[in-house]
């Protein structure tokens, strides 16, 4: 059974610092992966996504990287700003199937 | 429409008491899911819905729940027989065709059971 994890469950910053958020996961056979973004009240956005095949996207600040084998995904944020203040979802797509999600970080960004 | 909008945003219900939790999806999308994020969990997954196939009910966590989609673009979520621990969020997302992974999800609805 898939499982994905991140680390850190809470991480508070002071603006301007570059930050990296952990994601992991049992099963390496996946389809893609997936960074989504969850304001207190709100659903999800997505961010970015990964196929299998690839080994990092970007999307303005933001960077995601994949390493299947390892079964890990990092998403960087450069020069953090109050406003990226949320929740980090990862989800790992098994493919045809529902997404499999982590818990989140929750993210603060300080001003 | 915009986004997938669902409907209602809060619901405050009695132990035992039915609900039913709605979910437009935007139009021509023809996957739909529903997930569950209880407190200090991650998202759980409960029914896909993928075009006139039969839906993917294996997440659904008892017979209280059950969900349907009429006409292959709204659906609804019912719970029967309340329970507290049946206190989440409901969230619903929708998908234009299998194969495109990117999911659109709706604001939620979060319950409430006392």
């Amino acid at each position: 059974k898939q499982e994905v994890t991140q680390i850190p469950a809470a991480l508070s910053v002071p603006e301007g610092e570059n930050l990296v958020l952990n994601c992991s996961f049992t099963d390496s056979a996946i389809y893609n992966l997936q960074w989504f973004r969850q304001d207190p009240g709100k659903g999800l956005t997505s961010l970015l996504l990964i196929q299998s095949s690839q080994r990092e996207q970007t999307s303005g600040r933001l960077n995601a990287s994949l390493d299947k084998s390892s079964g890990r995904s990092t998403l960087y944020i450069a020069a953090s700003q109050p406003g990226d203040s949320a929740t980090y979802l990862c989800a790992v797509s098994p493919g045809n199937t529902p997404l499999v999600f982590g818990k989140g970080t929750r993210l603060s960004v300080i001003a | 429409g915009a986004g997938v909008s669902q409907s209602p945003s809060n619901k405050v219900t009695e132990k035992g008491k039915d609900v039913e939790l709605r979910c437009d999806p935007i139009s021509g999308h023809t996957a739909l899911y529903w997930y569950r994020q209880s407190l200090g969990q991650g998202l759980e997954f409960l029914i896909y819905f993928q075009g006139n196939s039969a839906p993917d009910k294996s997440g659904l966590p008892s017979d209280r729940f059950s969900a349907e989609r009429t006409g292959g673009s709204v659906s609804t979520l019912t719970i029967q027989r309340t329970q507290q621990e049946d206190s989440a969020v409901y969230l619903c997302a929708s998908i234009e065709h299998r194969g495109q992974e990117t999911q659109y999800f709706g604001p939620g609805t979060r319950l409430l059971v006392l």
